[in-house]
């Protein structure tokens, strides 16, 4: 099974900031991997797909890039709302696992 | 309008069994597969499994195969994930999602809370 290992596991920002999470496959993925966000008691909601395809509905501000078996999502401009817990999943080969989410909080 | 409608919460004593659902609206519900995730209390996202409508394919992780099974009923649009048996740990939110054909998800259900204790 391939693992997927983000970092950091926490992160602080301020309104306004910009911020990167990346994402490790332990195998090579490809550019097989898509970005999710989800907020306390919510579903998730997809965010990018093919490494750093937007999913449609999703703001600009929010890039994904990478290949192989390192990527990265990176938030401009962060506002209230993109607080939240963020997780990437590689879908080259089953099982489709994530990462074990990225926790990002107010400074 | 894509949605995923699943059942509600649950809550049940070990050892019973238990099926939720998960209703399409909105898209072929046969061209899609339809993905199953936990999350555990406090937890991260795993993976449980994939199923194609169209022909009752599936993908199983290791960690679920033989304890959770898959299916769905093209007639009602609806797919299902059903233990025979429940266990204290098997307490969590499970989501469905729509996955495209041999790609990413792009769609999430609501989640069902399923609570299992004695």
């Amino acid at each position: 099974d391939i693992q997927m290992t983000q970092s950091p596991s926490s992160l602080s920002a301020s309104v306004g900031d910009r911020v990167t999470i990346t994402c490790r496959a332990s195998q090579v993925v490809y550019n097989s991997l898509a970005w999710f966000q989800q907020k306390p008691g919510k579903a998730p909601k997809s965010l990018i797909y093919a490494a750093s395809s937007l999913q449609s509905g999703v703001p600009s501000k929010f890039s994904g890039s990478g290949s192989g078996t390192n990527f990265s999502l990176t938030i401009s401009s962060l506002q209230p709302e993109d607080f939240a817990t963020y997780y990437c999943q590689q879908y080259s080969s089953f099982p489709h696992s994530f990462g074990q989410g990225t926790k990002l909080e107010i400074k | 309008e894509v949605q995923l409608v699943q059942s509600g919460t649950e809550v049940k004593k070990p050892g019973e069994s238990l099926r939720i659902s998960c209703e399409a609206f909105g898209y072929t519900f046969t061209d899609y597969w339809i993905a199953w995730v936990r999350q555990m209390p406090g937890k991260g996202l795993e993976w449980i499994g994939v199923i194609f409508p169209d022909d009752s394919d599936t993908r199983y992780s290791p960690s679920f195969r033989g304890h959770v099974t898959m299916s769905v009923d093209k007639s009602i649009n609806t797919a299902f994930l059903y233990w025979s048996s429940l266990e204290a740990a098997d307490s969590a939110i499970f989501y469905c999602a729509r996955r495209r054909s041999g790609s990413f998800i792009d769609f999430w259900g609501q989640g069902t809370l399923v609570t299992v204790s004695s």
